[in-house]
């Protein structure tokens, strides 16, 4: 199957500073990437669709200004956390779109990232 | 709105035993797209199937079964004879109609613990 990297795969900040993931489709390009975030033992939501360039579309109730999204490339997106706080704390993970052909779409996953705000 | 319900959330088995897992989904649309996904212990989620909801075939692959039942609104995924490798924690997830950058909905997951 396609792969997708996620960089960092932990990350350790100061509350207040910011902090980006990136996330690479490595095998194929992917117009389309997500941005999910996981808490302890529920299940990944969905916080954000990048459209590589264009502007990102956010799920309700997520903080664009809080979590910025660029789509810069085919194969990169990239998630910054600003000013992270504590309950930021949690675990981030991307997918891309991979069209294939008709009916045959599919979203691969990096391995997430982990973040822990202090 | 879309929603997919995994009611089981913990599943214990011992190897080469068949174990089931549940995935029951909601939809307006039409025309949408059913996955299983899995995800190790440590490491990402590995897609394991796609279904579109015009293709009603159940699909076999190696000790993996899925059993899609439009009529119940049902996408169940069958190990058989489970082997301690299976242990993870397993998503069914449901998307939109193709063609438009399609979210996933996921499941809340079952965690699935094979032992000898």
């Amino acid at each position: 199957g396609a792969v997708v990297s996620q960089h960092p795969s932990w990350v350790i900040c100061k509350s207040g500073t910011s902090v980006k993931i990136e996330c690479r489709s490595l095998d194929f390009q992917a117009t389309t990437m997500f941005w999910y975030r996981q808490f302890p033992k529920q299940s990944l939501m969905l916080m954000a669709t990048s459209n590589e360039g264009s502007k990102a579309t956010y799920e309700q109730g997520v903080e664009k200004d809080k979590f910025l999204i660029n789509h810069a490339s085919l194969t990169l997106s990239t998630l910054t956390v600003t000013s992270a706080h504590p309950e930021d704390s949690s675990f981030y993970i991307c997918s891309a779109r991979d069209p294939g052909t008709l009916y045959q779409e599919t979203q691969y996953f990096g391995p997430g990232t982990r973040l822990l705000v202090l | 709105a879309q929603k997919v319900t995994q009611a089981q959330t913990e599943i214990s088995v011992v190897e080469k035993e068949d174990v089931t897992l549940d995935c029951v989904y909601e939809t307006r649309d039409t025309t949408y797209y059913l996955f299983w996904y899995k995800k190790p212990p440590s490491g990402e989620l590995v897609f394991l199937i796609r279904r579109n909801s015009f293709d009603e075939q159940n699909e076999i692959s190696g000790r993996y079964s899925w059993n899609f039942q439009k009529s119940t609104s049902s996408f169940n995924f069958t190990i058989t004879a489970s082997q301690v490798v299976d242990s993870a924690v397993y998503f069914c997830a449901l998307s939109e109609a193709p063609g438009t950058a399609s979210k996933l909905t996921f499941g809340t997951g079952t965690r699935l613990q094979v032992t000898l």
